[in-house]
């Protein structure tokens, strides 16, 4: 079975730029959430989606947004980079929100704006 | 959101057993312990969770208090593999969010 897999593994961004990242779950899983992870802040969660829906959101501007599709693959964009955003993002996905299940993780995109 | 305590770092030596301690005083009657580990920035991967008994599997061992304040991760035969740092998260209920403490970054050494 294969695992979470996130895509690209790497990005370089210009500064005032936008980026959209890929996260597809695990075959059958139905909720995706999504981690930033920076040396200052540790991981930090972002925001989360089943059937579609956003069903929780982090403490992170507007310039985060993301959705997820029917076929329970999700993406994240981040509009206007910063250089604070500069981090690995991180996706885990779960076979159903909220039934305390095993939530496994990606490898990760690590984004560098520069 | 319940938070969690670790000891920020932790030694142990190839072969012997790892105990890595958490607090967690502020945790709910139905909110679940789940530990984590990350290896060099890789993905964090799942160890084992659990709600109010020890619960074993084939990686490690979870002990939780029966006041269920704190719960403490066993690894019975560490390995140079293990070395990583760990993280003590309590589930958010009803959602699948973690919240990520400092963790413990455990070193095993030969």
């Amino acid at each position: 079975k294969a695992g979470v897999t996130q895509t690209p593994r790497y990005l370089i961004k210009t500064r005032g730029q936008q980026v959209t990242l890929s996260c597809s779950p695990i075959s059958g899983h139905r909720s995706v959430s999504w981690y930033q992870q920076t040396p200052g802040q540790g991981l930090q969660f972002l925001f989360e989606y089943f059937s579609e829906t956003q069903r929780n959101k982090g403490n992170f501007p507007g310039r985060f947004s993301g959705r997820q599709f029917s076929n329970s693959r999700s993406e994240m964009n981040v509009s206007t980079l910063e250089l604070g955003d500069s981090a690995l993002y991180l996706c885990a996905s779960s076979f159903q929100i909220g039934r305390n299940t095993e939530a496994f993780f990606g490898q990760g995109t690590r984004l560098t704006v520069v | 959101d319940a938070k969690t305590t670790q000891p920020p770092s932790m030694d142990c030596a190839e072969g012997r057993a790892a105990n890595l301690p958490c607090n967690h005083s502020t945790i709910s009657g139905n909110e679940y312990v789940y530990w984590y580990r990350q290896i060099h920035s890789q993905g964090p991967q799942y160890i084992i969770h659990g709600l109010k008994n020890n619960e074993t599997n084939e990686m490690a061992s979870l002990i939780i208090t029966e006041d269920r304040k704190s719960s403490t991760l066993i690894l019975p035969h560490a390995t140079l593999r293990d070395t990583a740092v760990y993280y003590c998260i309590v589930r958010v209920v009803g959602t699948d969010k973690l919240i990520f403490g400092t963790g413990t970054r455990l070193q095993v050494f030969p």
